[in-house]
C-alpha cells in the first residue's frame, strides 16, 4: 500500500539558515508527490509538484524539492528561511483508487517548523 | 483561480445538534470534492469523496448516517455532522479536484484545498 513517511515531527531552524524536510514515499508505480504548507488555523497551499521530467522542481516562496527515485525520497529544501515560513509542511503522493475513480492524496504526519531569531 | 471557500470558518454547537459546513468552488467547477479532517497537530485523514449527482464515497471506519455529503452542484459540496458530539470537534476541510483542459482528470490528483472548518462541539 502507498504511504508517505516524514521523519521529523519537529525542526527548528535559525532564520536565514537553510531547511530541508525530508519526505519518503512507498508507491509502486510512478509517483504524483505534492509538498503542502498549512499556516496555523488555515487550510493547504501547494508549495511544489512533481509528475515526471525534471527531478528538481522549483516551487513558490522559494521553495525546491528533489525527487530521487532511487531512495524514495522528496525532499523540500530552501537556502534561506524566513520568520514567515514557520509552519506545518505536509508531504503527498497521489494514487489511484478503484473506489474514488481517480487519484486521490495520502498525507504524511507533517513536519512542524519553528524559525528563531 | 481555483479558489475554494468554506463556510463558516469557525463553528461552536451544542451536543446532540447538527452542524452543517459548505464547500464552494469559486471559480471553477468541480465534479469532485474531498472532504478530511484533521486533529490537532496530525495530518489530513480523507473522510469522504463527494461527486456531483452521486452518492459519496466514505473511507473505512467513516460512518456515513454520521457525516451527511451532498454534492448538488459543480461548485457546492456540504457536510452535515448529525447529533456532534465532543469527540467530533475537529479541523475539518474540503479540497476540489480540478478538471484538465480536455474535461479528462488531471492524472496528477491536484487539489486545491478550502482554508478549513473549525468545529467545536460543547
Amino acid at each position: 500500500a502507498q504511504s508517505v513517511t516524514q521523519p521529523d515531527i519537529h525542526i527548528t531552524v535559525s532564520e536565514g539558515a537553510s531547511l530541508e524536510l525530508r519526505c519518503n514515499y512507498s508507491y509502486g508505480a510512478t509517483p504524483y508527490l505534492f509538498w503542502y504548507v498549512q499556516s496555523p488555523g488555515q487550510g493547504l497551499q501547494l508549495l511544489l509538484k512533481y509528475f515526471s521530467g525534471d527531478t528538481l522542481v522549483q516551487g513558490i516562496k522559494g521553495f525546491e524539492a528533489e525527487f530521487k527515485r532511487s531512495q524514495s525520497s522528496f525532499n523540500l529544501r530552501k537556502p534561506s528561511v524566513h520568520w514567515s515560513d514557520a509552519a506545518e509542511y505536509f508531504c503527498a503522493v497521489a494514487s489511484w483508487s478503484n473506489s474514488n475513480s481517480g487519484y486521490a492524496l495520502n498525507f504524511g504526519k507533517g513536519t512542524s517548523l519553528l524559525v528563531t531569531p | 483561480g481555483a479558489v475554494v471557500s468554506q463556510h463558516p470558518s469557525w463553528v461552536i454547537c451544542k451536543s446532540g445538534t447538527s452542524v452543517k459546513i459548505e464547500c464552494r468552488s469559486l471559480d471553477f467547477q468541480a465534479t469532485t470534492m474531498f472532504w478530511y479532517r484533521q486533529f490537532p497537530k496530525q495530518s489530513l485523514m480523507l473522510m469522504a469523496t463527494s461527486n456531483e449527482g452521486s452518492k459519496a464515497t466514505y473511507e473505512q471506519g467513516v460512518e456515513k448516517d454520521k457525516f451527511l455529503i451532498n454534492h448538488a452542484s459543480l461548485t457546492l459540496s456540504t457536510l452535515t455532522v448529525t447529533s456532534a458530539h465532543p469527540e467530533d470537534s475537529s479541523f475539518y476541510i474540503c479540497s476540489a479536484r480540478v478538471l484538465g483542459s480536455t474535461g479528462a482528470l488531471v492524472p496528477s490528483g491536484e487539489q486545491f484545498f478550502g482554508p478549513g472548518t473549525r468545529l467545536t462541539v460543547l
